[in-house]
């Protein structure tokens, strides 16, 4: 399996709080994601990074900033937490072969609940 | 907009084959993915297509027509821990042809009965 964590994998926060969710890898891959799984959506790209420093948004970037300082971590924040943004989050990570990306392994994901 | 269908339920009996289809429409295509999700767990990588064709992985096949925007996984002699989420996945074409965009389907729930 792919060594990736996701911390804290469960946490219930009030509206209006900041949150901060962070990945993990020991892999040493280049290409790291978050996404958000809700029923009916299926799994919704927030934010990606193609190297240390270098992240673009996804689909669904409104209310999340990201941060990549060293290539194994991937921070997700949430400035101001909504109740919208109750989700599970996956991370997920990818490794660059023969110029193209190949498939990502994701982590175990992380409950969030914005009461 | 980035569009993916899949159907979403479908049953089927242990032993037996089923079949689960795809289709997308995109603004850019790189490659489609097949994942495994049970329920209360990540995600798991099945299958890659980019080319046209049919790709074979023991009891996991996936098709590929690129022109027709479809794409199908079949499995074979199910098995009850068959039971799970199916997503289909495009990787989208890039700035930097990297690839790294992807879009998902909203998965089809599989129920395999005894």
């Amino acid at each position: 399996d792919a060594g990736i964590t996701q911390s804290p994998r469960h946490k219930v926060t009030e509206t209006g709080t900041p949150v901060t969710l962070r990945c993990h890898q020991t892999e040493n891959h280049r290409y790291m994601y978050w996404y958000r799984q809700d029923p009916g959506h299926g799994l919704r790209l927030i934010h990606y990074s193609y190297g240390v420093k270098d992240t673009d948004k996804g689909e669904v970037s409104d209310g999340y900033s990201v941060s990549r300082s060293k290539t194994e971590d991937f921070l997700l924040t949430l400035e101001s937490a909504t109740s919208s943004q109750t989700s599970v989050y996956f991370c997920a990570i990818s490794e660059l072969k023969g110029g193209r990306a190949y498939e990502q392994y994701f982590g175990p994901g992380t409950r969030l609940t914005v009461t | 907009g980035q569009n993916i269908d899949q159907p979403t339920e479908m049953t089927a009996t242990e032993g037996a084959i089923v079949q689960i289809n795809c289709t997308y429409q995109t603004s850019g295509f790189n490659g489609l993915f097949w994942y495994q999700q049970h329920a209360g767990e990540a995600p798991t990588f099945l299958s890659y297509n980019v080319l046209d064709g049919l790709e074979e992985k023991g009891r996991f096949s996936s098709f590929l027509s690129r022109s027709k925007g479809y794409s199908y996984l079949l499995l074979k002699e199910l098995q009850m821990k068959d039971s799970a989420s199916y997503l289909c996945a495009v990787r989208l074409m890039s700035r930097d042809n990297y690839g790294q965009n992807f879009v998902f389907g909203p998965g089809t729930r599989l129920s395999v009965l005894p």
